[in-house]
């Protein structure tokens, strides 16, 4: 089954601390990783996709195949960063293409 | 270039009204799609529609009907509300693919917040 786990719902640091937000998968084709980003007040949007292998805001994420990971990193975060992270998985289920999304982890960046 | 628009924004319905949420787009998406975000549950797929006149069942479409009569609208309905269906809902949409084959972002509405009591 496809599946998108993150593990922590809660994640709070420092100003210029930096910051991993945790992905794991589980897909049994070739999977398109995605995280999307929902500030206070805004509507859901796309970070940063992992083929396009792109550093947006700072973030990067590589995807582990082995470890089946996408793991979200920034080296200095910044208060703005807080928000709500999802990752999502694309794959084609029942015939369509869709995407699967993580719980979340709302990320808090303190002063 | 509205994007994806919802109405309406907020609704608090009693247990057993009925309601109808619209989900416009103006990008000629072809695939439209009905979520629901819940604390801890992050979003589940409820209704999904890849083109004019068709739609099928997501992850968690009891409760919920659909329709897409015309290209740019995706209507999602509760003939039956009840506490359960308390939450926040998004409509997206999407190409069908990009360029090179790859899944094309999924572009969101603002959200809708119903409250069943």
């Amino acid at each position: 089954a496809q599946r998108v786990t993150q593990p922590e719902k809660l994640l709070s640091v420092f100003k210029g601390a930096p910051v991993e937000l945790k992905c794991n998968y589980s897909y049994s084709g070739s999977p398109e990783l995605f995280w999307y980003v929902q500030y206070s007040r805004q509507r859901l949007q796309l970070l940063l996709r992992h083929i396009s292998r792109e550093s947006i805001k700072g973030f990067t994420a590589d995807l582990n195949k082995g470890e089946t990971s996408f793991h979200l990193k920034k080296p200095f975060a910044q208060e703005e960063d807080s928000a709500m992270y999802y990752c999502a998985l694309s794959g084609e289920i029942q015939g369509a293409q869709k995407l699967v999304f993580g719980q979340g982890t709302r990320l808090t960046i303190n002063p | 270039n509205a994007g994806v628009t919802q109405t309406p924004k907020f609704r608090v319905l009693k247990t057993g009204q009925s309601m109808t949420l619209l989900c416009a787009q103006d990008m000629n998406h072809e695939y439209m799609y009905w979520y629901r975000q819940d604390p801890g549950m992050g979003l589940r797929l409820i209704h999904y529609s890849v083109g004019e006149g068709t739609t099928a069942k997501g992850e968690v479409p009891d409760g919920y009907n659909v329709s897409r009569l015309k290209k740019q609208n995706f209507l999602l309905g509760l003939e039956s509300a009840a506490p359960s269906q308390t939450s926040v809902y998004f409509c997206a949409s999407s190409y069908s693919r990009r360029r090179g084959g790859s899944t094309d972002t999924q572009y969101f509405g603002p959200g809708t917040r119903l409250t069943v009591l």
